[in-house]
């Protein structure tokens, strides 16, 4: 999963309660991008970062925030997590510089109860 | 492992057999186009790339051919693998500077024995 770790992998909350994923990298990407995956729906942007504090919303926005201290991890926070945003969040990097592959980690599932 | 899509289209073929795979993009202003394979369980994994200035790429056993003219993208893999079913995964990228990918519902391919 070219050097791009999610934690955690599995993850049951009830609603109400604040969640927060990590994704960390050791490739030294300039862009990390979260994406959610429901079936029906493949795969959504939720924000994606372009720089150390630098992010912008993607399409499916509402509902998260996200931050990013350091090149190497990308945080995405559901303040107050719902039954809709059960999913399976997946986060991605790319290198940018005319370099446009995204490279994907493992995954997170996620069920809002 | 997850879902992916409960009423994905698939391509049912033999072992053996070349597998094409089609995708319908819809901006005609998009300029990168990007090929990914997912398996139950885990990240999506890139396979192959192509940018609008080409209309056909090789990779190792499979090809992708853009049609600009009818905003159509191809996937062909040559004489198809078991390890080969999954699901396929097209996106498209219109502007390079803005690094985001907007991808496809999928298509899921089985291999018979």
């Amino acid at each position: 999963d070219a050097g791009i770790t999610q934690s955690p992998r599995h993850k049951v909350t009830e609603t109400g309660t604040p969640v927060t994923l990590r994704c960390h990298q050791t490739e030294n990407h300039r862009y990390m991008y979260w994406y959610r995956q429901d079936p029906g729906h493949g795969l959504r942007l939720i924000h994606y970062s372009y720089g150390v504090k630098d992010t912008d919303k993607g399409e499916v926005s509402d509902g998260y925030s996200v931050s990013r201290s350091k090149t190497e991890d990308f945080l995405l926070t559901l303040e107050s997590a719902t039954s809709s945003q059960t999913s399976v969040y997946f986060c991605a990097i790319s290198e940018g510089q005319g370099a446009y592959e995204q490279y994907f980690g493992p995954g997170t599932r996620l069920t809002v109860t | 492992g997850e879902s992916v899509g409960l009423h994905l289209p698939t391509l049912s073929v033999q072992e053996g057999d070349n597998s094409i795979i089609n995708c319908a993009y819809s901006n005609s202003a998009s300029d990168y186009f990007i090929w990914y394979k997912q398996e139950s369980g885990k990240g999506p994994q890139f396979i192959i790339d192509i940018r609008s200035n080409m209309d056909k790429r090789q990779g190792q056993r499979v090809t992708v051919l853009l049609n600009k003219t009818v905003k159509h993208l191809s996937l062909q893999i040559a004489a198809t693998q078991p390890g080969d079913s999954a699901v396929y995964f097209c996106a498209e990228m219109s502007g390079g500077s803005s690094y985001k990918l907007i991808f496809g519902s999928g298509t899921r391919l089985l291999v018979r024995p």
